[in-house]
């Protein structure tokens, strides 16, 4: 089955300043890759996502993913975070023919005023 | 917002006891999932549904079953609750087949076994 990981548990940013987090998949045909947030209290909201076609993909909230096939990555990035960013972000893979949508542990981000 | 209600939203049992969940959508989406998020797992499926009466077990399905008897509720019970089951329960749907369509999810059923 397909897997994911995200390797920093938690970030701190200071608002403003650059983001990036970062998911690695493991599956052995072209995945499916989303990025979820989830603030707290909440169920979770889509991101983007990544089907096919252009590797850099733009989601809502200025947020953008680039899929990169040689690494096995789909990190997401953010020019300027601001503080109402934080909250906790979920890769999930996704394999053709199985429902079974695999999602990594989170990362949590914090923004430093 | 995706019209996705759980109920109920907290609840506090013993062990041993049955429990069931409830998700209810007025998406019409044919496919529906019961997830449980554990801090260090992030979510695992443990239940889908691509249709009335059409289920199937995830990744974590041991101990749980589930029934959709209307295109609009998915249930989710707990025979004879444990403390492993203690976790946070969201309900998702979508309108294909959840590898290539996103997941729309509820605000989740915080569950404690004591």
């Amino acid at each position: 089955a397909q897997s994911v990981t995200q390797p920093d548990i938690h970030i701190t940013v200071s608002e403003g300043a650059s983001l990036e987090l970062r998911c690695n998949y493991s599956y052995g045909a072209t995945p499916y890759l989303f990025w979820y947030v989830q603030s707290p209290g909440q169920g979770l909201q889509l991101l983007l996502k990544y089907f096919s076609g252009d590797t850099l993909v733009q989601g809502i909230k200025g947020f953008e993913a680039e899929f990169k096939r040689s690494q096995s990555s789909f990190n997401l990035r953010k020019p300027s975070v601001h503080w109402s960013d934080a909250a906790e972000y979920f890769c999930a893979v996704g394999a053709v023919n199985n429902n079974d949508m695999r999602f990594g542990a989170g990362t949590r981000l914090t923004v430093k005023p | 917002d995706a019209g996705i209600t759980q109920s109920p939203r907290h609840k506090v049992t013993e062990t041993g006891t049955p429990v069931t969940l409830r998700c209810h959508q007025t998406e019409n989406h044919r496919y529906m999932y019961w997830y449980r998020q554990d801090p260090g797992h992030g979510l695992r499926l443990i239940h889908y549904s691509y249709g009335v009466k059409d289920t199937d077990k995830g990744e974590v399905s041991d101990g749980y079953s589930v029934s959709r008897s209307k295109t609009e509720d998915f249930l989710l019970t707990l025979e004879s609750a444990t403390s492993s089951q203690t976790s946070v329960y969201f309900c998702a749907i979508s309108e294909r087949a959840g590898y290539n369509s996103p997941l729309h999810f509820g605000n989740g059923t915080r569950l404690t076994v004591t």
